[in-house]
């Protein structure tokens, strides 16, 4: 059972707009969210995280906001750039020192 | 420093063999995660490993194994191989156990069956 699920597959987005990646979650005892980027034949690289005491964390043009009650957390992405074109994972886990569950991934293409 | 090395990038075998893949820590990363990523599915956790003792499993069968070694470098194996067992195997390091100090991750072992 998918406990942590990205519902679109890929999204396309025109360069200098915003890019809006969504991701939910099953468990309410998730309280630590991590987000992803995979480019391929490379590893997934750390891009943000946000834990359950907050509900919006920024860095640059990644903003991470965390919907609790709906336990929706969605990235927003601005401006997008081209070189953002790659496939995003949500990741969740519950209390420090436990796996993460992953999303399905969410390819986004930035179209110059 | 060297990232999280993961051996071979390409591995192709047949089914009902059995494969042995590497990973190496970034120097001084005493936690080693394992992942299996299919299209749709997303990354699956397989398991963890912490000083040479696994301490998280995930929902697979018992043919996919792992251990870590004293030098933190991890290998997991996976006997009688089934065509559903192609995927991307990831392997992720971290300072210590858990989530607390955030993962790297290889570049993946693909691995197709045939």
């Amino acid at each position: 059972d998918q406990q942590v699920k990205q519902n679109s597959p890929s999204l396309s987005v025109q360069e200098g707009r915003i890019s809006i990646l969504n991701c939910d979650y099953t468990n309410s005892m998730f309280d630590y969210f991590l987000w992803y980027k995979k480019y391929p034949a490379e590893g997934p690289t750390f891009l943000i995280s946000i834990s359950s005491i907050k509900d919006k964390n920024e860095d640059g043009r990644f903003t991470v906001f965390l919907n609790k009650s709906a336990k929706h957390l969605s990235l927003h992405i601005v401006p997008s750039q081209p070189g953002d074109s790659a496939v995003y994972f949500c990741a969740a886990s519950e209390g420090t020192g436990n796996q993460f569950y992953f999303g399905t991934g969410t390819s986004l293409t930035v179209i110059p | 420093k060297a990232g999280v090395t993961q051996t071979p990038r390409y591995l192709i075998k047949t089914r009902g063999q059995q494969v042995t893949l590497s990973c190496s820590p970034i120097s001084g990363h005493r936690s080693v995660s394992w992942y299996q990523q299919t299209p749709g599915q997303g990354l699956q956790f397989l398991f963890e490993y912490f000083s040479e003792t696994q301490r998280n499993k995930g929902n697979f069968p018992g043919r996919f194994s792992g251990r870590q070694f004293s030098n933190s470098r991890s290998e997991m194996n996976v006997s009688t191989l089934e065509l559903g067992d192609s995927a991307l195997y990831l392997c992720a390091s971290s300072l210590a156990a858990g989530n607390n100090y955030g993962y790297t991750f290889g570049s993946g072992t693909r691995l197709t069956v045939v």
